[in-house]
């Protein structure tokens, strides 16, 4: 059983650019998260998505960023006219139906980095 | 807001000694995870804990879920330098399925 994939697992950027980062959750889980870490911090909450769905956003800035998770295909989390700012590593994890935010399965990340 | 610090920052120890870092919050929590993050990997899920007071082995590592569910430590015994890596205790927001990270306790285990 395949984990949690994303990718691309690093992404360069010039500003202004779009980011689309894509995660593919594990087989039968329905519920997706992703998370942005800085280096040297912890993981921050961004949203949380069922399909087709947005559950919780509270964490995602109000402009430039969106996700969606389709009924068919990965979610993506989408990054308009980036800036320097939004370098980060940026996580997706997954969880089966029921388990909601307890048990959660990370991807490896992608790697954003804006020149 | 609710919070999760950890404790240490950071820890540098020879191989063989035992360590405890710590998760501290002011509220309460329904469960808690742990998780250990290697560089440039995602992090890895070690253990759930539920209920106030408890404790979970999983082979040298030890965890316990304060009474109060509102604190929570993971001991290591014997530590070795496969053990080095990020460790992060997270939770999930009350009433709602945002998960809190605390910072994390960088752990390096010398050789």
């Amino acid at each position: 059983n395949a984990g949690v994939m994303q990718n691309p697992r690093h992404l360069v950027r010039r500003r202004g650019q779009e980011a689309r980062l894509r995660c593919s959750p594990m087989k039968g889980h329905s519920h997706v998260y992703w998370y942005r870490q800085l280096p040297e911090e912890g993981l921050k909450f961004m949203v949380y998505l069922q399909k087709e769905n947005i559950i919780d956003e509270s964490g995602m800035p109000k402009e430039r960023f969106s996700a969606e998770f389709p009924k068919e295909g990965p979610s993506i989390l989408r990054i308009q006219q980036v800036v320097r700012g939004d370098s980060a590593a940026y996580f997706c994890a997954s969880s089966p139906p029921g388990t909601t935010g307890i048990t959660q399965y990370f991807g490896p990340g992608t790697r954003l980095t804006v020149l | 807001t609710q919070l999760l610090e950890q404790s240490p920052q950071f820890l540098s120890i020879q191989e063989g000694e035992n360590l405890t870092v710590y998760c501290n919050s002011s509220s309460v929590f329904s469960s808690l995870q742990w998780y250990r993050q290697e560089p440039g990997e995602g992090p890895v899920l070690l253990v759930t804990v539920v209920t106030g007071g408890e404790v979970k082995k999983l082979k040298r590592l030890t965890f316990q879920f304060g009474d109060a569910r509102k604190d929570s430590s993971l001991h290591i015994t014997a530590a070795q330098p496969g053990d080095t890596g990020l460790y992060l205790c997270a939770a999930v927001h009350t009433g709602g399925f945002k998960t809190i990270f605390g910072a994390g306790t960088r752990l390096f285990v010398k050789a």
